[in-house]
């Protein structure tokens, strides 16, 4: 079975602008999180997208959004970037299962701000 | 979700077996503890996960104390590949929502 791809796996962009990652999870697998890590924050949650929904949020600013299609596959968004956005983004997926559910995480996209 | 603690880094020679200590003194009954690997710049590896229960799969086993405030991750033989970064990380399954706390995690070095 494919693992978690995303796309794409590098990007550079300039202050201001704004950038779409895209996730596509394992197959079968309905639930979409998505990540920020940076060398000094470390891994942080994002949000995560459920049939569509988003059901769980993490303590980041609006200009970080996210949505998820009908086939499971989940997009972010991050108006006006900053500096500090520079980050690798990871994507993980799971079908969920309920208490012992089990993440699986793409190989991220690093995103660099000039 | 409870918060873990580890050692920010060690060593293990090649071929031994690497203990990966975690401590999660506040853990409550309805949380997991769960065990992931980072290779430089890659995506999180799921390990291994427990309850309260000794568990062991293909890639490493995790003994869990009796009061559950600590556990053990341990790669019975280590390889130079198994170098990475460990996390272990406590979390409760939300009804309404999924999702993991990173702590710094502990930078294993396998040395040949």
């Amino acid at each position: 079975k494919a693992g978690v791809t995303q796309t794409p796996r590098y990007l550079i962009k300039t202050r201001g602008q704004q950038v779409t990652l895209s996730c596509s999870p394992i197959s079968g697998h309905r639930s979409v999180s998505w990540y920020q890590q940076t060398p000094g924050q470390g891994l942080q949650f994002l949000f995560e997208y459920f049939s569509e929904t988003q059901r769980n949020k993490g303590n980041f600013p609006g200009r970080f959004s996210g949505r998820q299609f009908s086939n499971s596959r989940s997009e972010m968004n991050v108006s006006t970037l900053e500096l500090g956005d520079s980050a690798l983004y990871l994507c993980a997926s799971s079908i969920p299962t309920g208490p012992t559910d089990t993440q699986y995480f793409g190989p991220g996209t690093r995103l660099t701000v000039l | 979700d409870a918060k873990t603690t580890q050692p920010p880094s060690m060593d293990c020679a090649e071929g031994r077996a690497a203990n990966l200590p975690c401590n999660h003194s506040t853990i409550s009954g309805n949380e997991y503890v769960y065990w992931y690997r980072q290779i430089h710049s890659q995506g999180p590896q799921y390990i291994i996960h427990g309850l309260k229960n000794n568990e062991t799969n293909e890639m490493a086993s995790l003994i869990i104390t009796e009061d559950r405030k600590s556990s053990t991750l341990i790669l019975p033989h280590a390889t130079l590949r198994d170098t990475a970064v460990y996390y272990c990380i406590v979390r409760v399954a939300l009804y309404t929502g999924n999702q993991f706390y990173f702590g710094t995690g502990t930078s294993l070095t396998v040395i040949p």
